[in-house]
C-alpha cells in the first residue's frame, strides 16, 4: 500500500498569509494526487487534482505543486474562508490512501 | 445538480451487521466508478471500498477485506454496503461519493460527496 505523510499536522495563519502544506509517498504515485479541503460539519471537497490542476470553482489562490514523491498545496494569500483541513490523497493504486490531514488554524 | 442520499445507518452491536445504501441523481450513475468514504468522529478520512461504473472492478481497504461487501444497482440507482462483523473500529460517518475523472480520463479524484450515514458500534 502507498502511504501518504502530510506536514504539518496542524499550523496557525493570519488572513493574507501564504500557506504551504507538504505531501509525500511512500512510493512515486508520478501526478495521481489530489488535494481536499474540509470545514467543520461540511462534507470534503476537492480542490486539485492531478497534482496541479485546479478544480472547477475553486479560486485561483489554491495551487498545487509536485510529482513523484513530493507535492505542496500553496495558498497564495489566505482568506477567512480557507480555515479547514486539508488532505491529500493518491489516485495511483488502490487501496487509495490519504494523508493524515493538516488543520489551518487562525493566529 | 449531483445528490447522494446516503441510509441504514445507526448503533449496532460488536458483531453485528448492517446494510447501508446510497441513491444517487443528477448524473448518469451508470457511467461513473463509485466509493465509500469514512470518517471516525474527530479523524481524518479513510476511503474504505470502491466499485466500477458495471461492478467489474471492485478494491477494498485492508482494514474492511473479508468482512464488508460494496455492490451497485444501476437500474435503481444505488450503491449498497454490506457491513459484517461490526467492530468499535468501525464507528464512523459513511460517505457515499461519486467519482470524477479528468478531461482525459486519466486522472481520478473523489467528485462529489453525500451528507453521510453514521454507523455507531457499541454494546
Amino acid at each position: 500500500d502507498i502511504q501518504m505523510t502530510q506536514s504539518p499536522s496542524s499550523l496557525s495563519a493570519s488572513v493574507g498569509d501564504r500557506v504551504t502544506i507538504t505531501c509525500r509517498a511512500s512510493r512515486s504515485i508520478s501526478s495521481y494526487l489530489n488535494w481536499y479541503q474540509q470545514k467543520p460539519g461540511k462534507v470534503p471537497r476537492v480542490l486539485i487534482f492531478a497534482a496541479s490542476s485546479l478544480q472547477s470553482g475553486v479560486p485561483s489562490r489554491f495551487s498545487g505543486s509536485g510529482s513523484g514523491t513530493d507535492f505542496t498545496l500553496t495558498i497564495s494569500s489566505l482568506q477567512p474562508e480557507d480555515f479547514a483541513t486539508y488532505y491529500c490523497r493518491q489516485s495511483y493504486s488502490p487501496p487509495w490512501t490519504f494523508g493524515q490531514g493538516t488543520k489551518v488554524q487562525i493566529k | 445538480e449531483v445528490q447522494l442520499v446516503e441510509s441504514g445507518g445507526g448503533l449496532v452491536q460488536p458483531g453485528r451487521s448492517l446494510r447501508l445504501s446510497c441513491v444517487a441523481s443528477g448524473f448518469t450513475f451508470d457511467d461513473y466508478a463509485m466509493h465509500w468514504v469514512r470518517q471516525a468522529p474527530g479523524k481524518g478520512l479513510e476511503w474504505v471500498s470502491g466499485i466500477s461504473w458495471n461492478g467489474g472492478t471492485i478494491d477494498y481497504a485492508d482494514s474492511v477485506k473479508g468482512r464488508f461487501t460494496i455492490s451497485r444497482d444501476n437500474a435503481k440507482n444505488s450503491l449498497y454496503l454490506q457491513v459484517n462483523s461490526l467492530r468499535a473500529e468501525d464507528t464512523a460517518l459513511y460517505y457515499c461519493v461519486k467519482e470524477g475523472l479528468d478531461s482525459n480520463g486519466f486522472y481520478k479524484f473523489f467528485h462529489s460527496w453525500g451528507q453521510g450515514a453514521l454507523v455507531t458500534v457499541s454494546s
